[in-house]
């Protein structure tokens, strides 16, 4: 059974500052691999869609890794915001016509 | 990408009362799945439902408590049925995009906030 872990559940930064969130699933056998942004109380907006074939993704300041053989994805927010305060969820899709399975998410606080 | 509305955006319950979430999508979609996520946890997924067909049920999540409508391509509602305080959570509606390049991205709704009293 596939299980997703994000590190850390929790990130307090400065304004300005480059950061990582952490991905890891145990299966490494996906289809592809999805971040998305939780603001409190709604819904989740989509960040970047990794293909299994991929080894990143960019838009904008962030930017997704995947290491498949490691079980690992990170994304990258450069120049952080006040306005990137969020939860971040990262999901994992095991073949083309499976259910999402989801992370807990990393709750971010960025500090003006 | 896929545009997706939710009714009501929350709402506040009594006990023993039910709710009934709808869901629109701006463009047709075979599959359309229904979420809950409780306060302080991750996503879970509650059904599929298809258009045309009974909805397909996940473990833990049953017909009587959660009963779902498909009437066609881009609607869903979702009741949640005889609440109690543990059914409090935000209720989400999602669809996959982008089936026609193989790429199953996800999309979600802006959620359904509910409270019950």
């Amino acid at each position: 059974k596939q299980e997703v872990t994000q590190i850390p559940a929790a990130l307090s930064v400065p304004e300005g500052e480059n950061l990582v969130l952490n991905c890891s699933f145990t299966d490494s056998a996906i289809y592809n691999l999805q971040w998305f942004r939780q603001d409190p109380g709604k819904g989740l907006t989509s960040l970047l869609l990794i293909q299994s074939s991929q080894r990143e993704q960019t838009s904008g300041r962030l930017n997704a890794s995947l290491d498949k053989s490691s079980g690992r994805s990170t994304l990258y927010i450069a120049a952080s915001q006040p306005g990137d305060s969020a939860t971040y969820l990262c999901a994992v899709r095991r073949t083309s016509g499976s259910r999402l399975t989801f992370g807990e998410g990393t709750q971010l606080t960025v500090n003006p | 990408s896929a545009v997706i509305s939710q009714k009501p955006s929350r709402d506040i319950c009594q006990r023993g009362t039910s709710l009934t979430i709808q869901c629109q999508v701006d463009s047709q979609v075979t599959m359309m799945f229904w979420y809950r996520q409780q306060p302080g946890q991750s996503l879970t997924l509650i059904a599929t439902a298809n258009q045309g067909s009974e909805a397909t049920y996940e473990s833990g999540f049953v017909i009587d408590k959660f009963p779902i409508s498909r009437p066609n391509l881009t609607f869903s509602t979702l009741t949640v049925s005889n609440m109690s305080p543990e059914d409090s959570s935000i209720y989400l509606c999602s669809v996959e995009g982008g089936l026609a390049g193989g790429l199953y991205e996800q999309y979600f709704g802006p959620g359904t906030r509910l409270t019950v009293t």
